[in-house]
């Protein structure tokens, strides 16, 4: 089975600061999709930004963005001018694109704390 | 638009107690449906997802087992609740052909 790996359990970032969050999965598939998802203490589950991994263009949101490495299956997640209302947990996530059935895994999550 | 419901949003319950967790989407068909839990403080684990009525994919067994007696309706339930289940539950969509998933709001369980 496919597998999201976040190796740093939490973060920490001044306010107006960048910090980026790690993510690396391992897969056989070639098409497949990366996500960046956001929980604040509400425990909603808001989409930051997502990747689909056949573009080889980074993707952006306002001040996050990506860093995709499709070769080393690594997926960052950037954010820059760091505000207090990004302190959350953040989870990277995999979905996979096959036969239109496609199944979505999570990592375990990095909790950011922004210090005003 | 489409929606998701998730009820209850929290649940207390003894141990050995049957369990009924109950998600419905609305405004599409033919979602594909999720079942995660959530321990305290750690990341999302698959438990099941559904492609269609009646087809449920088991990724952790365990004591938990899942339905879909509709094309917009999955229930998650056990027998016999242990206190290991106590978590939170979050049920989630996704449309046939689209990428991103969308969750509801969660349900707290506490098995005492």
């Amino acid at each position: 089975a496919q597998t999201v790996t976040q190796s740093q359990p939490e973060m920490s970032v001044q306010e107006a600061e960048t910090v980026t969050l790690s993510c690396t999965y391992d897969t056989s598939e070639s098409d497949y999709y990366l996500f960046w998802y956001k929980q604040p203490p509400s425990r909603q589950m808001i989409l930051v930004i997502r990747q689909e991994a056949y573009k080889q263009q980074n993707a952006t949101e306002n001040r996050f963005s990506v860093n995709f490495q499709k070769a080393a299956k690594s997926f960052s997640l950037k954010i820059s001018d760091s505000q207090l209302g990004d302190a959350a947990m953040y989870f990277c996530a995999y979905r996979r694109w096959v036969n239109n059935n496609n199944d979505m895994r999570f990592g375990a999550g990095t909790r950011l704390t922004v210090k005003p | 638009s489409q929606t998701i419901h998730q009820w209850p949003a929290t649940l207390v319950q003894p141990v050995g107690s049957p369990l009924s967790l109950e998600c419905t989407v609305e405004g599409t068909s033919n979602p594909n449906l999720y079942w995660y839990r959530q321990a305290a403080g750690r990341g999302l684990q698959l438990l099941f997802y559904s492609v269609g009525i009646g087809q449920i994919s088991s990724e952790v067994p365990q004591n938990l087992s899942a339905s879909r007696p509709q094309d917009r309706q999955f229930i998650l339930s056990s027998k016999k609740l242990l206190l290991s289940d106590s978590g939170f539950y979050l049920c989630a969509w996704t449309p046939t052909g689209d990428t991103e998933a969308f969750f509801g709001q969660g349900t707290r369980l506490t098995v005492v």
